[in-house]
């Protein structure tokens, strides 16, 4: 069946630009999490939704980045004014519900600030 | 200090090997302890839970020890391919799994 996905795969954006990260989560999962990987780190927590109600966002680093998923199935994670320190691969993972399912991550966005 | 600690590596182990991978958590409160597995460039997938009892799947076993707030993973009869990087992560209990990831292990297997 198919898992999660996530677009775009790439994505060089100039110091300064708007970028929007998709995610398209496996069909019926209720709960979603992006994760921000640096290179060489494990990924870090950025927000959390269950359906469309975005539950915990303490993760995110800076008001500038801003999560959404309006009709509680596909999400975007905005990135407003990006900065060099925003070079990282974002990850996207959903779990049919919540506290002991399984996370089940996307490919990832690799986001790639000049 | 970070939340969960795990020595970067990289093992460097020829086939057939017994490698044992160790972690270490601060937040007391963790519930839920698990590997996950990342290939280069790859998102990570999850290896196995681990449980207070110890289990073991194949040739891999996982440990805990709540009480020293510890982690460990042992592969046994190394292959090619368990080259990766190995990722040691807690969640707390509330709800929700919000995965706490340590930074890695790497592991290259060599014939």
């Amino acid at each position: 069946g198919a898992g999660v996905s996530q677009s775009p795969r790439y994505k060089v954006a100039k110091r300064g630009q708007d970028v929007a990260l998709r995610c398209d989560p496996i069909s019926g999962h209720v709960s979603l999490f992006w994760y921000q990987q640096a290179l060489g780190q494990g990924p870090e927590f950025l927000t959390y939704f269950q359906n469309e109600a975005q539950l915990d966002k303490s993760g995110l680093p800076s008001d500038r980045f801003f999560a959404e998923r309006p009709e509680g199935s596909v999400s975007t994670l905005k990135i407003q004014r990006t900065q060099q320190e925003d070079s990282a691969v974002y990850l996207c993972a959903s779990s049919l519900y919540g506290e002991f399912e399984t996370q089940y991550f996307g490919p990832g966005t690799r986001l790639l600030v000049l | 200090r970070k939340e969960v600690e795990q020595d970067p590596g990289p093992f460097n182990v020829p086939e057939g090997a017994t490698v044992a991978f160790n972690c270490t958590y601060s937040n007391s409160a963790s519930q839920s302890f698990f590997w996950y597995r990342q290939d280069c460039r790859k998102e990570p997938k999850l290896l196995m839970s681990v449980y207070s009892s110890g289990n073991e799947d194949g040739r891999f076993t996982a440990q805990l020890n709540r009480a020293s707030q510890y982690i460990s993973l042992l592969i046994r009869d190394s292959k090619l391919s368990d080259s990766a990087t190995y990722l040691c992560v807690v969640s707390l209990s509330g709800g929700y799994n919000k995965l706490i990831f340590g930074a890695g292990t790497r592991l290259a297997v060599h014939p």
